[in-house]
């Protein structure tokens, strides 16, 4: 499968601070995708890309399609304790029967 | 309630031991996934099934074992569980190709003693 560079691995930040999340590959990729999972449960989808340079938000969280189509990111505005969790980025191959998921970034969020 | 149902929640057993973990879905989902997740490496497909008797491997296929028989069941079964396998596995399904919104299920912690 492809290889995703998902950075930062982790991060500890007060409640209100902003967020900034990243997704590198060395490959082109038509989607990008972004997942959140919570603690003990599955990976929920948070927002699909699927056009380069595209600037997608979902609340506080907005998501942009690298121009280059190599990469993307995750902003998450004002963060509240319940944004905790690990959040993953993922590509699916061009036939679409495989998804590649990043290593994902733990989020604390200190109250 | 559209949701992906994994059974068992937890599992702890012995090397050698053949398991199964069944999943299953109520959306009428064309796509299935088995998925591995382990610390520092994310989630990892291990088989995956674009319909009824379709299955391919993933990236992790090795010691595994999958079936489509259902469109609503993709069980995934251990022949012969090894420590290496300890891990926490999870279901998926969407409508059509694997581009499209994944639902998973809540996940099964298996530990191989």
């Amino acid at each position: 499968g492809q290889q995703l560079n998902q950075s930062p691995q982790s991060m500890f930040i007060q409640e209100g601070e902003d967020v900034s999340m990243n997704c590198t590959s060395s490959s082109i990729f038509n989607t990008w995708l972004w997942y959140k999972q919570d603690p003990g449960e599955g990976p929920v989808l948070l927002i699909a890309l699927y056009k380069a340079g595209e600037l997608t938000s979902n609340g506080r969280l907005t998501a942009q399609f690298g121009i280059t189509r190599k990469d993307s990111f995750l902003n998450i505005s004002a963060s509240i304790p319940s944004d905790v969790g690990i959040y993953f980025c993922a590509v699916p191959e061009t036939s679409g029967s495989r998804l590649t998921f990043g290593e994902g970034t733990q989020l604390t969020v200190n109250p | 309630e559209a949701q992906v149902t994994q059974n068992p929640r937890y599992l702890i057993t012995v090397t050698g031991k053949k398991l199964t973990v069944t999943c299953s879905q109520n959306m009428n989902h064309e796509y299935m996934s088995w998925y591995r997740q382990d610390p520092g490496l994310g989630l990892r497909q291990i088989y995956y099934s674009m319909n009824v008797e379709v299955t391919d491997k993933g990236d992790v296929p090795e010691g595994y074992k999958v079936s489509r028989k259902e469109k609503r069941n993709f069980p995934l079964i251990l022949e012969s569980p090894s420590p290496n396998q300890t891990s926490l596995y999870f279901c998926a399904s969407s409508m059509g190709q694997g581009i499209q919104p994944q639902h998973f299920g809540d996940g099964t912690r298996l530990s191989i003693l």
